[in-house]
């Protein structure tokens, strides 16, 4: 059964340092999500894209974050200047419409 | 914004028994998805509901989605320790999931 597959599993990273989350949707969706998760809260929405542009983002993610889908299969997350409360895990998710989502295992960034 | 709000938090249940988790809209929603999050695990997709008053059934697992499209539960009978984790309800409209903070499902022996 196809999987969204994220790397790397574990990103530890300095405060004030980009880091890069890689994401591999599944092959034949057509949309792209982000969602953190902080230790024990709930998943929340980072930002949606579709047809190589963001479709909706929510107010987590300002300017210091940016995706991208550089080629056919990778999406990925930027962050551009690490902060402690970055610090979660970041789970990608694609779907074929609009409708059930699928997830990957997720990378858990930690920001010293 | 629109809030999903889940009852209740934590839900202890003894092994054998039933128990719900309630999921409320602040807005309609197109459709409400239930994913389950085992710990240390990511979500994973149960079930969606789409038309008022939908009910789906997977097993020992009962979903329903209101009339007005603004609240759902899940029913779990005869609670077995597969039964453990999170259960996530989340509301979609436009292309956003929005996610309850979920209800955490600890089974006694």
């Amino acid at each position: 059964e196809p999987e969204v597959t994220q790397t790397p599993s574990h990103q530890v990273t300095q405060m004030g340092q980009e880091v890069i989350l890689r994401c591999v949707p599944i092959s034949n969706h057509l949309y792209f999500y982000w969602y953190r998760q902080i230790l024990g809260q709930k998943v929340e929405f980072l930002v949606s894209f579709y047809n190589n542009e963001i479709s909706e983002k929510s107010e987590i993610f300002d300017d210091q974050f940016s995706v991208e889908r550089p080629d056919g299969s990778n999406f990925t997350l930027k962050i551009r200047s690490t902060k402690l409360e970055d610090s979660a895990m970041y789970f990608c998710a694609s779907s074929w419409a609009t409708d059930t989502q699928y997830f990957g295992p997720g990378t858990r960034l930690t920001v010293l | 914004g629109q809030q999903v709000m889940q009852i209740p938090q934590y839900q202890h249940v003894q092994e054998g028994e039933d128990f719900t988790t309630y999921c409320n809209s602040s807005t309609t929603l197109s459709n409400i998805q239930w994913y389950k999050q085992r710990p240390g695990g990511h979500p994973v997709f149960l079930i969606q509901l789409v038309k008022s008053g939908e009910v789906k059934k997977q097993k020992r697992l009962t979903f329903q989605f209101g009339e007005a499209k603004k609240n759902s539960s899940l029913h779990i009978t005869a609670t077995q320790t597969t039964d453990v984790g999170t259960y996530f309800c989340a509301g979609l409209n436009d292309y956003k999931l929005s996610f309850g903070a979920g209800t955490t499902v600890t089974v006694r022996a």
